[in-house]
């Protein structure tokens, strides 16, 4: 267990809905990762936060937004969604503003139908 | 040319066996390398981290890295069935906090 919580584990959804994904990063971590992870693409850095900044953004489309709160967890959502939007959807969380350093959580798997 | 590339496999190796497991990049700013293990439905976990160029062990495994040929390389010895798992290469640059990138992925059975 890496001490970084995701929930759902699970969500199926319609296409044109929207979810939100919650991460709740280690005990002490002040930076947390997204990242999407499916078969044609492989693992994709979405965005980083640091204390409750904006850290770095990958790949994240404009129908996703993530914000890292007080507390530090962090909640990914994602609105109109696609069916190629289907994917596990992992969290990271690292002390530091170094992902080399990052512990993944479980993840949740989103299907859209 | 994807900036990573891993092959998918699937491999299988006997139990007792040296698996080798690579990437190759085309990226040559990359300076930080990793190898991570991803069990079924689970998340990535750090297996080995190595900065710039050459060799890292850490008891059966052992990483190496070869900038010239933009290759990396992660060594299984003495392989177990508990091993069995999708082997992840990731990889960034030396500024800043530039994101990892990932091979996809490949995925290992080690046969009891």
């Amino acid at each position: 267990d890496s001490g970084v919580t995701q929930t759902p584990k699970h969500l199926i959804t319609a296409t044109g809905q929207r979810v939100t994904l919650r991460c709740s990063p280690r005990s002490g971590d002040l930076s947390v990762y997204w990242y999407q992870q499916s078969l044609d693409q492989g693992l994709q850095f979405l965005i980083q936060y640091y204390n409750g900044e904006e850290r770095a953004k990958g790949n994240i489309l404009e129908r996703f937004s993530a914000q890292q709160f007080p507390d530090l967890h962090s909640e990914l959502n994602l609105s109109s969604l696609e069916l190629g939007d289907s994917a596990l959807y992992f969290c990271a969380s690292s002390v530091g503003r170094r992902n080399t350093e990052a512990f993944f959580g479980q993840g949740t798997r989103l299907t859209v139908v | 040319q994807k900036e990573v590339e891993q092959d998918p496999g699937p491999l299988s190796v006997p139990e007792g066996a040296i698996v080798s497991l690579n990437c190759t990049y085309s990226n040559s700013a990359f300076q930080y390398f990793m190898w991570y293990r991803q069990y079924s439905r689970k998340g990535p976990e750090l297996l080995m981290y190595t900065y710039s160029s050459g060799n890292k062990e850490d008891g059966r495994f052992t990483a190496q890295v070869d900038k010239s040929s933009k290759y990396i390389s992660l060594f299984i010895r003495d392989s177990q069935p508990s091993d069995s798992a999708t082997y992840l290469c990731a990889m960034r640059g030396d500024s800043g906090n530039t994101p990892l990138v990932f091979g996809k992925g490949t995925r290992l059975s080690v046969i009891a």
